[in-house]
C-alpha cells in the first residue's frame, strides 16, 4: 500500500473559489506532515508543515484527522498563481529518512 | 550562492556518455538528496547522505553513484548513461539534525540521453 493517496485530480476552479483536497496515509504512526506545492517541471517548494491537528497561513488551511488518517489542505479565494501540483509529505518518524513523494493533486484555477 | 544550486541546468546525452550532475549548498545542511522524476509521476529517490561521508541507496539507484567529500557538494554521476535515464532530476538538503526534515530543492537538471 502506498504510504499517502492522493486524487491526482486535475481539480478545474475559478478565480476566487474555496477549493479542498484530501491526502490519506496508512501509517498510523505518522505524526506530521508537509505540504509542497510543485509548479510544472519545476522544483517542489515547501507550503506549510503540519505538526498537531492543523495549521493556517493565509488563504491556506491544512487540518490533520488521526481518527480517519487524513490530512486536508483548504485553499480559499483560490488565485490564478494557486495552478500547481500540491503534494501531501509524512514527516519521517526518525530524523534521519529521505521524505516519501507521491505524484500529488493537481490544482488549474481558471480566470 | 543562497540556497541550492545544480548544474547544468539542461543537458542532451548520447547513450552510453559519462555525466556528472552537479549540486552545492551553502546551509551547511547535514543531509543531501537526488531524486528523479519522470513526466506525470512523483519523486523517486536515488541516492541520499545523511553526513558527509556517508551515503546511502534509495528506491532507484541503479546506473548511479554518488560522493559526499563535503557537506556542500553532493554530485550524481551517470557511468553510461541510457535512455531510460531521461527525466529531470532533483537535489536536495535538510537539516536532519535540527529535526525539522523539510526538504530544500534546487531548481533541477534536465536530461536528455539519446
Amino acid at each position: 500500500r502506498k504510504e499517502v493517496e492522493q486524487d491526482p485530480g486535475p481539480f478545474n476552479v475559478p478565480e476566487g473559489a474555496t477549493v479542498a483536497f484530501n491526502c490519506t496515509y496508512s501509517n498510523s504512526a505518522s505524526q506530521s506532515f508537509f505540504w509542497y506545492r510543485q509548479d510544472c517541471r519545476k522544483e517542489p517548494k515547501l507550503l506549510m508543515s503540519v505538526y498537531s491537528s492543523g495549521n493556517e497561513d493565509g488563504r491556506f488551511t491544512a487540518q490533520l484527522n488521526r481518527a480517519s488518517q487524513y490530512i486536508s489542505l483548504l485553499i480559499r479565494d483560490s488565485k490564478l498563481s494557486d495552478s500547481a501540483t500540491y503534494l501531501c509529505v509524512p514527516r519521517p518518524d526518525t530524523g534521519r529518512r529521505a521524505l516519501t513523494f507521491g505524484s500529488g493533486t493537481r490544482l488549474q484555477v481558471q480566470p | 550562492i543562497a540556497g541550492i544550486t545544480q548544474a547544468p541546468t539542461s543537458q542532451i546525452l548520447a547513450a552510453g556518455r559519462r555525466m556528472t550532475l552537479r549540486c552545492t549548498q551553502d546551509m551547511r545542511h547535514n543531509a543531501m538528496y537526488w531524486y528523479r522524476q519522470d513526466l506525470g509521476l512523483g519523486l523517486r529517490l536515488i541516492h541520499y547522505s545523511n553526513t558527509a561521508g556517508t551515503t546511502g541507496k534509495g528506491e532507484v539507484p541503479d546506473g548511479y553513484s554518488v560522493s559526499r567529500a563535503n557537506t556542500d557538494d553532493f554530485p550524481l554521476t551517470l557511468a553510461s548513461a541510457v535512455p531510460s535515464q531521461t527525466s529531470v532530476y532533483f537535489c536536495a538538503s535538510s537539516d536532519q539534525l535540527a529535526g525539522y526534515n523539510e526538504q530544500f530543492f534546487g531548481p533541477g537538471t534536465r536530461l536528455t540521453v539519446l
